[in-house]
């Protein structure tokens, strides 16, 4: 489990509190993907960047920042978070965005607990 | 609107006890259907791609399956190694690579 790698792997935070996750691919991707996974809910996609552009914003509140710097890295900024934001944060990539059926590939992830 | 359905929620097994999970889909335009399995604390690791009805792909004990309304999992005699969440996502048809998720099936293998 090395293409994808995520840190850190846990996260607890007040809601005053800013933080940020941190994202990075190894595997010559040019496409990122944040996705929120809470229990017993399907996979929520966040946001798509393709070539360090953000191609997609799938309605998430502001307090969700992202940024890629570079096609290997990203980050997702947090500021101000309610407790219903608590759940397991997955960073994902492909090789190309937009791509026919483009295989994703996912890290670890963040287990996040807004306090 | 898009959307996956995954059945059973959970599934119980004995070690070499076969049986299958469903995933039903409506989607505008399939572009792929994608199979992950998920361990606890861990992200989904991918397992298979089906792009048309009709196909079929097998790795070890897992063969995937795909018609134009669903995709089964197979799993033919079971190990607790198999033991996770099994992950069915379907492409849609836009331009984004967006990946539209089922609820997952919890599979339990009891030695």
């Amino acid at each position: 489990e090395t293409g994808v790698t995520q840190t850190p792997r846990h996260l607890v935070m007040g809601m005053t509190n800013k933080k940020s996750l941190k994202c990075e691919q190894h595997l010559g991707h040019n496409a990122m993907y944040w996705y929120k996974q809470s229990a017993k809910k399907p996979l929520e996609l966040m946001f798509v960047y393709s070539l360090e552009e953000r191609v997609e914003n799938n309605s998430v509140p502001s307090r969700f920042s992202p940024e890629c710097p570079n096609s290997s890295h990203l980050f997702l900024h947090l500021h101000t978070l309610q407790p219903e934001d608590s759940a397991l944060y997955l960073c994902a990539s492909s090789q190309r965005q937009g791509a026919w059926a483009d295989t994703q590939y996912f890290g670890p992830g963040t287990r996040l607990t807004v306090l | 609107e898009d959307q996956v359905t995954q059945s059973p929620e959970a599934l119980r097994l004995q070690e070499g006890e076969s049986s299958s999970l469903n995933c039903s889909y409506t989607v505008s335009g399939l572009r792929g259907l994608f199979w992950y399995r998920q361990d606890p604390g861990k992200g989904p690791e991918f397992l298979f791609t089906l792009y048309s009805a009709g196909e079929e792909k097998e790795k070890e004990r897992l063969k995937a399956t795909l018609t134009k309304k669903e995709s089964f999992l197979h799993i033919t005699a079971p190990k607790p190694e198999d033991s996770a969440t099994y992950l069915c996502a379907v492409r849609d048809g836009g331009a984004t690579n967006k990946l539209i998720f089922g609820t997952g099936t919890l599979l339990a293998v009891q030695p």
